[in-house]
């Protein structure tokens, strides 16, 4: 079965330094990765994926992932946060067959200092 | 509509009452999926429909939910007989058949149910 550990429940940055949110996922085949971010009272907006090819992917509002097959990770990178990043940010994945449902990680609260 | 629309969006039954929630996918969205977040949790998977036949629903927790998408489109999921830990937000997801375009699914903003 597929899972997904956000290990990061919280985390506080100050506004201007970078971010790194942590994922590892477990799947048996070559998954297929999401990043969301959900502000809140709202849905789950997608930020980047990754399905094949270049393992450095880009995504909206700055943010870039990397799949490590070796580490089993896909963390999620922003060079300078601003004050608009706080939310919650959720890594998910997702299976090549059965209709692509997603298994989502607990998912990591970001607040951001100004 | 462009986007996934919910409702309603926010619903307050009392245990034991039932209750209906809605999603109307992305037009020409084949896929459409269920999922029920608890309070500070990731979503959990439902049930899921490729147009109108329900091919996965190994996420509902009990007999007590049910869903339908009988035309292919709009879809229901019920809940009969709430209890309060069913209190959670629904998330409704489209996305495009698998293999053709991208398999990214696209959510609503949810209902959030309060069973008091």
């Amino acid at each position: 079965a597929q899972s997904v550990t956000q290990p990061d429940i919280h985390i506080t940055v100050s506004e201007g330094a970078s971010l790194e949110l942590r994922c590892n996922y477990s799947y048996g085949a070559t998954p297929y990765l999401f990043w969301y971010v959900q502000s809140p009272g709202q849905g789950l907006q997608l930020l980047l994926k990754y399905f094949s090819g270049d393992t450095l992917v880009q995504g909206i509002k700055g943010f870039e992932a990397e799949f490590k097959r070796s580490q089993s990770s896909f963390n999620l990178r922003k060079p300078s946060v601003h004050w608009s990043d706080a939310a919650e940010y959720f890594c998910a994945v997702g299976a090549s067959g059965g209709g692509n449902k997603l298994t989502f990680g607990t998912g990591t609260q970001l607040k951001v200092e100004l | 509509g462009a986007g996934v629309s919910q409702s309603p969006r926010y619903k307050v039954a009392k245990r034991g009452q039932d209750v209906a929630l809605r999603c109307d996918p992305i037009s020409g969205h084949v896929s459409l999926f269920w999922y029920q977040q608890a309070l500070g949790q990731g979503p959990e998977f439902l049930t899921y429909f490729q147009n109108e036949a329900q091919l996965d629903k190994s996420g509902l927790p009990s007999d007590r939910f049910f869903a339908e998408r009988p035309e292919g489109s709009v879809s229901t999921l019920k809940i009969q007989r709430t209890q309060q830990e069913d209190s959670a937000v629904y998330l409704c997801a489209s996305s495009l058949l698998q293999g053709r375009g991208t398999p990214e699914a696209f959510f609503g903003q949810g209902t959030r149910l309060t069973v008091v």
